[in-house]
């Protein structure tokens, strides 16, 4: 199906792990991004990558790695998960050409749900 | 800097008009946008506006902006038990970024 999909839609692990998370987008848009959601907070943006090969730091990056070697994926890694990232993950994309109005509109996946014990 | 304020919570009734407001800090945002996000999904882009509007109306929906006190609006008329969900404001200054707001929670009681 077309669209920005996430997998896996819940995740539990434990303190220490190497936890990632996919997102796989089919319309070929330029960026993509990473947010965390918890109560409180909103949406924080993690990482994000104005094209393949191409990332850079949100406002949360530490403790997250990501890559981008083909447009349409956008994996992000928790090295070593630690409790305080338990979150719900959103990843979003955007074609983000500025001349033609509304383009920067991000569309967003389902999330994820990351549990760390 | 970058910020976007809204309250946290509104509660309505069915059939009244919900209104949400949102401050941001800059003023050189291209758009301003309203997100829905219903309970267990992701985030669905709602309505935006230009930012040398002062009004834009779709349907039930009519964002006020008020670029000189940085204040932005979305008004919901006749409201449902379906509109239940979190609204979010967003800004997309310079820096290509979306900044989002904390998100308002709107509950509709029949």
């Amino acid at each position: 199906d077309a669209g920005i999909t996430q997998s896996p839609r819940y995740k539990i692990t434990e303190t220490g792990r190497q936890v990632t998370l996919m997102c796989h987008q089919t319309w070929s848009h330029s960026y993509m991004f990473w947010y965390r959601q918890d109560l409180g907070h909103g949406l924080r943006l993690i990482y994000y990558s104005a094209a393949a090969d191409i990332t850079d730091k949100g406002e949360v990056p530490d403790g997250y790695v990501v890559s981008r070697s083909k447009t349409e994926n956008f994996p992000l890694t928790l090295e070593s998960a630690t409790r305080s990232q338990t979150s719900v993950y959103f990843c979003a994309s955007s074609s983000l050409r500025a001349s033609l109005p509304g383009t920067d509109t991000q569309y967003f996946g389902p999330g994820t749900r990351l549990t760390v014990l | 800097g970058e910020d976007v304020e809204q309250s946290l919570f509104l509660s309505v009734r069915e059939g009244d008009s919900s209104v949400i407001n949102c401050t941001y800090t800059d003023s050189s945002s291209t758009y301003l946008y309203w997100y829905k996000q219903e309970p267990g999904a992701g985030l669905q882009l709602l309505t935006y506006i230009f930012s040398n509007m002062d009004m834009k109306q779709d349907q039930r929906l009519t964002v006020l902006l008020n670029k000189k006190d940085k204040h932005l609006s979305l008004r919901i008329a006749d409201t449902q038990t379906g509109d239940s969900a979190i609204y979010f404001c967003a800004e997309t200054p310079p820096s290509g970024k979306l900044i989002f707001g904390q998100g308002t929670e709107l509950s509709v009681k029949p």
